[in-house]
């Protein structure tokens, strides 16, 4: 079973900053199947990026994902004061292959 | 449009069981895979159970295998998770999601499941 470990814990930014979430696999994506959600507090969570790179329907293009192998990168250019939120990694694969990492918070510095 | 509404939390004492359910509209729900996806408290999202489009075949997180049971009625649009031997670790939000091959595209707005005596 993939493990992902997503740094930093906590990311404090202030609005139009760029920002960049780091996720790591403890052995090799296939196909890149490594998703990115965003996790609002009473939300359900929504899909971003799938296949490491590839924007979800409706998503802004402020938002992209890039990474390959072990390392990823969930990358927000110009941070949005909607944007404020828990961001996870998750390995899509067969089972038991839907692991998410533990998440990175994005808050107002 | 695709909606997903999960029902059947509250609260329960430790040891007891509890069924959820997930009602599905506007898609053809016997077409999809459907999962259950799980958040403690202060926690982050831990993946439970899967199944697939005809119920065949089903899938669990370790943390669920043997005590949760997963299953469908694609008559009537329902997803359920029926959990048995409930502990305090197992107070979360649950949601239902749609697989969509490549992601969960549609999730619910959750239902939550307090564990407590």
């Amino acid at each position: 079973e993939i493990v992902l470990t997503q740094s930093p814990g906590t990311l404090s930014l202030s609005p139009g900053d760029r920002a960049s979430l780091s996720c790591r696999a403890s052995q090799t994506v296939d196909n890149n199947y490594l998703n990115w959600y965003q996790h609002k507090p009473g939300q359900a969570p929504r899909l971003l990026i799938f296949g490491a790179s590839s924007r979800a329907t409706g998503i802004p293009d402020r938002f992209s994902g890039s990474g390959s192998g072990t390392d990823f990168t969930l990358t927000i250019s110009r941070l949005e004061p909607e944007d404020f939120a828990v961001y996870y990694c998750q390995h899509y694969g067969s089972s038991p292959g839907f692991t998410f990492g533990p998440g990175t918070k994005v808050d107002i510095k | 449009q695709v909606q997903l509404e999960e029902s059947g939390g509250g609260v329960v004492q430790p040891g007891r069981s509890l069924r959820l359910s997930c009602a599905a509209s506007g898609f053809t729900f016997s077409y999809y895979p459907m999962h259950w996806v799980r958040q403690a408290p202060g926690k982050g999202l831990e993946w439970v159970a899967l199944i697939s489009s005809d119920g065949t075949n089903k899938y669990y997180a370790d943390s669920a295998e043997g005590r949760f049971s997963i299953s469908r009625d694609n008559s009537k649009n329902t997803l359920i998770l029926q959990m048995r031997s409930l502990s305090v670790d197992d107070t979360a939000v649950y949601y239902c999601a749609r697989s969509d091959g490549y992601g969960f595209l549609y999730w619910g707005q959750g239902t939550l499941v307090t564990v407590s005596s």
